[in-house]
């Protein structure tokens, strides 16, 4: 078990310019999921996958931002068209689907200059 | 109103004094509540988790909730320097199966020695 792994840890970026990020989970959770968290503030929910399905959105995720999980295994996040707004972590987790609690990845820092 | 409101601080606390955190919430289908540790830079790390009203201990952590008030709280004894973090309080609706988690902002803790 060698928790969750998300790349990059930090991504800087012009406004406009696509980011992808990368999420690979604790290799026997079902579930993974994406949640966007900005300084001062709680994570906020973006959606959730089981297996490769995606099962939940939030309203949060606009038409920009695309998240896959292809096989059932790692996950991508897209953000297209990037805006200042979007500068903030970006946090993976995964659970199994009955579990105590997510594991969280140490999360990708996105600057939108 | 956001869904779960949570006192950002920040609490300053000499070391050895038992520290209270707490998190009130307005959606009455909340059944399941967490409470994760986050240290700068990091992802949220799981600490209690509790479905019932009442207390559950763990070493030095005591999770406490009342449903009737719509009330969590987290009691650190014997507090140490390590424990200087960002407290973040969660909870969802569907149990043990997880899915979308609501979380407080955070309250950020400082134990000096």
């Amino acid at each position: 078990d060698t928790g969750v792994s998300q790349d990059p840890r930090h991504k800087i970026t012009k406004r406009g310019q696509n980011v992808t990020f990368r999420c690979d989970p604790i290799s026997e959770h079902n579930r993974l999921y994406w949640y966007r968290q900005t300084l001062g503030q709680g994570p906020e929910f973006l959606t959730y996958f089981q297996n490769e399905a995606q099962l939940e959105k939030s309203r949060l995720l606009s038409d920009r931002f695309s998240a896959e999980r292809p096989k059932g295994s790692f996950s991508t996040l897209e953000i297209q068209r990037t805006e200042q707004g979007d500068s903030a972590m970006y946090l993976c987790a995964s659970s199994r689907i009955f579990g105590d609690g997510y594991t969280f990845g140490s999360g990708t820092r996105l600057t939108v200059v | 109103q956001k869904e779960v409101e949570q006192d950002p601080g920040p609490l300053s606390v000499p070391e050895g004094a038992i520290v209270s955190l707490n998190c009130t919430y307005s959606n009455s289908a909340f059944q399941y509540f967490m409470w994760y540790r986050q240290y700068s830079r990091k992802g949220p790390e799981l600490l209690m988790y509790t479905y019932s009203s009442g207390n559950k201990e763990d070493g030095r952590f005591t999770a406490q909730v009342d449903k009737s008030s719509k009330y969590i709280s987290l009691f650190i004894r014997d507090s140490q320097p390590s424990d200087s973090a960002t407290y973040l309080c969660a909870m969802n609706d569907r149990g043990s199966t997880l899915g979308r988690l609501y979380f407080g902002r955070g309250t950020q803790l400082t134990v000096w020695p």
